[in-house]
């Protein structure tokens, strides 16, 4: 069955920096756009970055362009994102999803992992 | 960049009540919209997509409608495990906005 564990999370100082990890099982890693999304403690989703199958396509979100950057190993069936200048509006649960993508459905995300707390306090 | 709203942004509802629940874009998006359900400490779980396709497994009581830039999820009767935070996303762009939430309770 198609599985997503993000690991790295943790507390962090303001201005610095963390790696989170997505590990992928069930499914061709390869073959599949991955996003990033978060969560801060009580508020709603907030998409994050996007990365295409074979890292040829990437987006980020405003709020974290210039920041954050993803990344993928499909030889090692995982996708990252490196944190840099980390603020206290960062703290959240981080998700990683697999995106599903049709020419009549554009994209979606179908599978979730169980998140990573990240959190920026000094 | 496309915003998106939810209306109403809670709601208390019965067992067996009739839901609806709104998700507006600030453009035209097609009918790129997918909806998501969210119970407290848990992932979000894809229900809908494209705006009125039901994901696999998900019960037939859930349907979507709409397109351009009005869409709704409707729960056609409430059921107990039915109670959380339920979430619109467009994906006309690859800057896939999320809706604020419409959190369901218990009335």
């Amino acid at each position: 069955q198609v599985r997503l564990v993000e690991s790295g999370g943790g507390l962090v100082k303001p201005g610095g920096s963390l790696r989170l990890s997505c590990e992928a099982s069930g499914f061709t890693f390869s073959e599949h756009y991955m996003s990033w999304v978060r969560q801060a403690p009580g508020k709603g989703l907030e998409w994050v970055s996007y990365i295409s199958s074979s890292s040829r396509y990437i987006n980020y979100a405003d709020s974290v362009k210039g920041r954050f950057t993803i990344s993928r190993d499909n030889a090692k069936n995982s996708l990252y994102l490196q944190i840099h200048s980390l603020r206290a509006e960062d703290t959240a649960v981080y998700y990683c999803a697999r995106a599903v993508f049709g020419v009549t459905t554009s994209y979606y995300f179908d599978y979730w992992g169980q998140g990573t707390l990240v959190t920026v306090s000094s | 960049d496309i915003q998106m709203t939810q209306s109403p942004s809670s709601l208390s509802a019965s067992v067996g009540d009739r839901v609806t629940i709104t998700c507006r874009a600030s453009q035209s998006i097609s009918s790129y919209l997918n909806w998501y359900q969210q119970k407290p400490g848990t992932a979000p779980k894809l229900l809908i997509y494209a705006a009125s396709s039901l994901q696999s497994g998900v019960p037939s009581r859930f349907s979507g409608s709409g397109s351009g830039t009005d869409f709704t999820l409707t729960i056609s009767s409430l059921q107990p495990e039915d109670f959380a935070t339920y979430y619109c996303q467009h994906s006309y762009s690859t800057l896939f906005t999320f809706g604020p939430g419409t959190k369901v309770d218990i009335k």
